[in-house]
């Protein structure tokens, strides 16, 4: 059984490109969290899904940044033109229901804006 | 207020000496879970060991416990016998059930470095 799947793992854009992350959750998960890590800090808490609905996208910022996640297929987290701030450690998390014990994550898109 | 505190910015441990990573949360909620996470260099979040608020024990997992002090709200946890390998950030993060979902808040981290 696959873990949470993130790619890439690494990702350079240049300031004013969009940038597209991607999470496939573990096989039987339909919840799904995004977290930023910022450098030397600890994650910070973006969006929270389910297939095809957002539940709580309250530590999203306002502009540029939105997150789906499609009935088939992976999360996106999409972040449209990127500036320096927008360096950062991107995690995804997944679970199968709101009460396990075990918050499984992957291993995490580095991006960097230059 | 911060609902998760790690007040230790950096440690330094002997090689096989215990030590203990300290972490305070702040909750009204009465139902919740507290996790601890290993990130080591290479970046991924490696997940150590879970508290529920209503454990009537201390969690255990191998080497890593977690002393949980449910009225003074700390979940510190102790790693024995500290190998090189040790060494990484490690990041306490709490569950609220009053959010929706798995929600984790995540502390600031502790450094952690074993010296040989």
């Amino acid at each position: 059984n696959a873990g949470v799947m993130q790619n890439p793992r690494h990702l350079v854009r240049r300031r004013g490109q969009e940038a597209r992350l991607r999470c496939s959750p573990m096989k039987g998960h339909s919840h799904v969290y995004w977290y930023r890590q910022l450098p030397e800090e600890g994650l910070k808490f973006m969006v929270y899904l389910q297939k095809e609905n957002i539940i709580d996208e309250s530590g999203m910022p306002k502009e540029r940044f939105s997150a789906e996640f499609p009935k088939e297929g992976p999360s996106i987290l999409r972040i449209q033109q990127v500036v320096r701030g927008d360096s950062a450690a991107y995690f995804c998390a997944s679970s199968p229901r709101t009460d396990n014990t075990e918050a499984f994550f992957g291993q995490g898109t580095r991006l960097t804006v230059v | 207020a911060q609902k998760i505190t790690q007040t230790q910015p950096g440690m330094f441990v002997q090689e096989k000496e215990a030590v203990t990573l300290d972490c305070t949360y702040d909750t009204s909620d009465p139902s919740y879970g507290l996790f601890w996470y290993k990130q080591p260099s290479s970046g991924e979040m490696i997940f150590l060991i879970y508290q529920g608020s209503y454990d009537q024990q201390n969690a255990t997992e191998g080497r890593y416990s977690l002393n949980f002090q449910k009225a003074r709200k700390s979940a510190n946890l102790v790693i024995s016998a500290s190998q090189l390998g040790d060494s990484a950030m490690y990041f306490c993060a709490m569950r609220e059930t009053n959010n929706a979902g798995n929600m984790l808040t995540f502390g600031g981290g502790t450094r952690l470095m074993v010296k040989p």
